[in-house]
């Protein structure tokens, strides 16, 4: 079946240090959305991103969907404490309507 | 603007005991999710509503698991008798969508409900 894949599934950077995970699709999507998770938290929308090759920043953060709308990234510029946490991608699963999400990417930080 | 609620934040019980979980979405959204998430895992849908209609079900365990969102505002997920596979945090989110589209709202988490079974 469809299924949304994200890598890696765990990062550790010092502070200041970029990151970036990996979102990758079996199917092409119509859209692609973005959560963050804070340790014990629960999931905050951050975008979506619904054109081909679209690219959409959130100061630090930039958000990239592939030109074949399988495969999409976030990027992080300069980590900084309060990115801490886990970082999910969803699509939605073609002939039914409703969101996949990937296994997410936990991100921990050395101050 | 209030978020989506849920109650209660934790419940600890023993396996074959019921539990039920309740959730008020934000005032307005058409569309409420229920969603299991496993340690380390994304939230795996269980049931999605549009009003009061369940569109997709489809991830509910029929034989434990029922939901109801009666008058098409807040819900109710119950697991009778609970395993302790289920175990697990369950979400409650709500949405503005349109009906029959793939495109999709941003959904609103609520705080969720850590099960523990023992």
């Amino acid at each position: 079946g469809q299924q949304v894949m994200q890598i890696p599934q765990y990062q550790h950077v010092q502070e200041g240090e970029d990151f970036t995970t990996y979102c990758n699709s079996s199917t092409t999507l119509s859209n692609i959305q973005w959560y963050k998770q804070r340790p014990g938290g629960h999931p905050v929308f951050l975008i979506q991103l619904v054109k081909s090759g679209e690219v959409k920043k959130q100061k630090r953060l930039t958000f990239q969907f592939g030109e074949a709308k399988k495969n999409s990234s976030l990027h992080i510029t300069a980590t900084q404490t309060t990115d801490v946490g886990t970082y999910f991608c969803a699509g939605p699963l073609q002939g039914a309507q409703k969101l996949v999400f990937g296994q997410g990417t936990r991100l921990t930080i050395n101050p | 603007e209030a978020g989506v609620v849920q109650s209660p934040r934790y419940k600890i019980i023993e396996k074959k005991q019921p539990v039920a979980f309740w959730c008020n979405p934000i005032s307005g959204h058409n569309t409420l999710y229920w969603y299991r998430q496993n340690l380390g895992q994304g939230p795996e849908l269980l049931i999605r509503y549009e009003n009061e209609e369940a569109v997709d079900d489809s991830q509910l365990p029929k034989d434990r698991f029922s939901a109801e969102r009666l008058k098409g505002v807040d819900s109710t997920l119950k697991i009778q008798p609970a395993e302790l596979g289920d175990s697990a945090v369950y979400l409650c989110a709500s949405s503005l969508d349109q009906g029959g589209s793939s495109y999709y709202n941003e959904q609103f988490f609520g705080p969720g409900t850590r099960l523990t079974v023992l």
